[in-house]
């Protein structure tokens, strides 16, 4: 099956500076990329997506791309706020089928 | 729409024991899922259904059991509980449809195992 692995596991920036959530995917079928933030103590909760025809996808303040060839793909948060504070999963699925992969997630802090 | 729901919140178990923890969503999705999060582990998928009558097997099933009768529920079922199963459990549901990715969660079980 599907095997997502997710880096780093921690990172902490200064309020204004830009971070970067890296994930690898192993199943080259694998056409569908979200990406989900988690505050402490609620569920997760997509953010942003993106499907495997394009290869940057932006909104706002975030972005994810992909490249299918290495099979890796990024979130881009630009000036960083406290509230971006969260843990951030990358997740993988194919369309059409009912399985969806998660990377172990990045615990993200932002310092005022 | 009430979206997914999950009951119970909170649970306490002893070792060996059996429950049921329940899941229900109210937006037609064809697609649901039960995740468990430990710490660092990020979202293990358990089982999954992609409609009624149809389940299999995700990442780590051992120790639980789902079926889907309805398009709404998706119970899953611990069959002798362990203390390896304390996590917080999520239920997921999403759209088959090409387009309607987005995958909603429930609100989350936390269960202990003593």
């Amino acid at each position: 099956g599907e095997n997502v692995e997710q880096h780093p596991s921690t990172l902490s920036v200064q309020e204004g500076d830009s971070a970067v959530i890296k994930c690898t995917y192993s199943d080259s079928a694998s056409n569908y990329f979200p990406w989900y933030k988690q505050e402490l103590g609620k569920r997760p909760q997509l953010i942003i997506d993106i499907r495997s025809n394009v290869g940057e996808k932006k909104d706002q303040r975030i972005a994810v791309t992909l490249n299918k060839t290495a099979k890796h793909f990024s979130l881009h948060i630009t000036e960083t706020q406290p509230e971006d504070s969260a843990v951030y999963f990358c997740a993988a699925s194919k369309v059409g089928k009912g399985d969806m992969r998660f990377g172990a997630g990045t615990r993200l802090t932002v310092k005022p | 729409n009430a979206g997914v729901t999950q009951t119970p919140k909170f649970q306490v178990l002893k070792t060996g024991q059996s429950m049921t923890l329940q899941c229900a969503q109210d937006m037609n999705h064809e697609y649901m899922s039960w995740y468990r999060q430990d710490p660092g582990m990020g979202l293990r998928l358990i089982h999954y259904s992609v409609g009624a009558g149809i389940t299999d097997q995700g990442e780590v099933p051992n120790g639980y059991n789902v079926s889907r009768s309805t398009t709404e529920d998706f119970p899953l079922r611990l069959l002798s509980a362990a203390p390896s199963q304390t996590s917080v459990y999520f239920c997921a549901s999403r759209r088959k449809r090409s387009g309607l990715h987005e995958q909603y969660f429930g609100p989350g079980t936390r269960l202990t195992v003593t």
